[in-house]
């Protein structure tokens, strides 16, 4: 069964940097999982953040990107502000129409 | 402006169903795939199901194979979840969500589904 990966949780200064990332429990990530990012602060759903590794959704600001790091997605906010306080959870495409939520990672900005 | 409004959530014994349905409006409703997403507070968002624009493809995390079933009616908008064989481990709340361009862009507000006896 895959099991994609996250740090369960992640702190770090206002307007410091943070990368967070996304890994399978075999095997690499790559551009053909579409790896996505989703924002999620209590009480509401989900929000884009990136999709298809690197792309922005509509009205995110530009202190939030993707890439792939290594074997793994990443998450970068760079400019870290305190509302970006927030859960994060990314999600890969595993073929087949299946796609795979991380555990997700609680960031805390301190 | 695109709108999800999910229903049909509520209390049920283990081994019971429901049907949880979402209405769609703001978009061309039969021009995207649609999803079903769940969150509990343990395990975090976990990826349901999918239909295909025209219901032809549905696919389904293994977990509800057999017991579940998306289905749609493009002429109401509404995208559906019937769910029989309920488990406490089905205890959640569900989200339907629009996928578009390989990411699920738009969500609803969720509907909680609460399996116990």
């Amino acid at each position: 069964q895959t099991v994609v990966t996250q740090e369960p949780s992640f702190s770090v200064s206002p307007g410091g940097t943070v990368t967070l990332t996304c890994g399978l429990s075999s095997g690499s990530v790559s551009a053909s999982n579409f790896p996505g990012w989703y924002q999620q602060t209590p009480g509401q759903a989900p929000r884009t953040l990136i999709y298809s590794t690197s792309l922005r959704s509509s009205g995110v600001p530009d202190r939030f990107s993707g890439s792939i790091l290594g074997n793994k997605a990443a998450l970068t906010i760079t400019g870290a502000q305190a509302d970006d306080e927030s859960d994060y959870y990314c999600v890969l495409y595993m073929g087949s129409g299946i796609w795979v939520f991380g555990g997700g990672t609680k960031l805390t900005v301190l | 402006e695109v709108q999800l409004v999910e229903s049909g959530g509520g209390l049920v014994q283990p081994g019971g169903s429901l049907r949880l349905s979402c209405a769609a409006s703001g978009f061309t409703f039969s021009s995207y795939w649609m999803i079903w997403v769940r969150q509990t507070p343990g395990r975090g968002l976990e990826w349901v199901a999918s239909i295909k624009k025209d219901g032809s493809d549905k696919y389904y995390v293994d977990s509800v194979k057999g017991r579940f079933t998306i289905s749609r009616d493009n002429a109401k908008n509404s995208l559906y979840l019937q769910m029989n064989s309920l488990r406490a481990e089905d205890t959640a709340l569900y989200y339907c969500a629009r996928w578009w361009e390989a990411h699920f862009d738009h969500w609803g507000q969720g509907t909680l589904v609460t399996v116990s006896s």
